[in-house]
């Protein structure tokens, strides 16, 4: 069985733009997690989607923005970049979003750099 | 407060000998679970074992044991017969409640395995 895959794995943007990221979760996993990992602040829960509704949301300014689709892909979007927006932008996937089955599972990572 | 606490920034040990890599964590939600992920130079997240608040015996997976007290709020992960291999960092993370998919992770443990 495929794991988690993240498209693109690299990615290098300037001030301003903007960026989407796409994760691609273990068939049959309904619940998709993002998390933002950088040297300073270690990781961080970004948001969490399961059937297509975003269940739990981070600590993070508004653009920072996500979606699942009916087939529990999901993007996230990231508005306006800034210099600190440069992180290691990890996906996660999980069977159920509640209950049993708790193992989940991360993807390679999207590596952004904002220069 | 910090929920997961992991006090090795780094951690040495030979090829073949175990190590115990340290992990305390705080909540006052009953139900939780307990993770520890491997994660290589290439980035990736992965997933090594679980512990459920309720389970009454401590997980196992291959090598990798986790030693649970949950009085003492620890979940220390057990390498037994380490491997060149098993050289990364090490991070511990707690999800709360049983409603979410929302991982808080420790800063992590750099694990270095010599010949």
């Amino acid at each position: 069985k495929a794991g988690v895959t993240q498209t693109p794995r690299y990615l290098i943007k300037t001030r301003g733009q903007q960026v989407t990221l796409s994760c691609s979760p273990i068939s049959g996993h309904r619940s998709v997690s993002w998390y933002q990992q950088t040297p300073g602040q270690g990781l961080q829960f970004l948001f969490e989607y399961f059937s297509e509704t975003q269940r739990n949301k981070g600590n993070f300014p508004g653009r920072f923005s996500g979606r699942q689709f009916s087939n529990s892909r999901s993007e996230m979007n990231v508005s306006t970049l800034e210099l600190g927006d440069s992180a290691l932008y990890l996906c996660a996937s999980r069977l159920t979003g509640t209950g049993g089955h708790p193992e989940q599972y991360f993807g390679p990572g999207t590596r952004l750099t904002v220069t | 407060a910090q929920k997961i606490t992991q006090t090795q920034p780094g951690m040495f040990v030979q090829e073949k000998e175990a190590v115990t890599l340290d992990c305390t964590y705080d909540t006052s939600d009953p139900s939780y679970g307990l993770f520890w992920y491997k994660q290589p130079s290439s980035g990736e997240m992965i997933f090594l074992i679980y512990q459920g608040s309720y389970d009454q015996q401590n997980a196992t997976e291959g090598r990798y044991s986790l030693n649970f007290q949950k009085a003492r709020k620890s979940a220390n992960l057990v390498i037994s017969a380490s491997q060149l291999g098993d050289s990364a960092m090490y991070f511990c993370a707690m999800r709360e409640g049983a409603g979410y998919s929302t991982l808080t992770f420790g800063k992590g443990t750099m694990l270095l395995v010599s010949p």
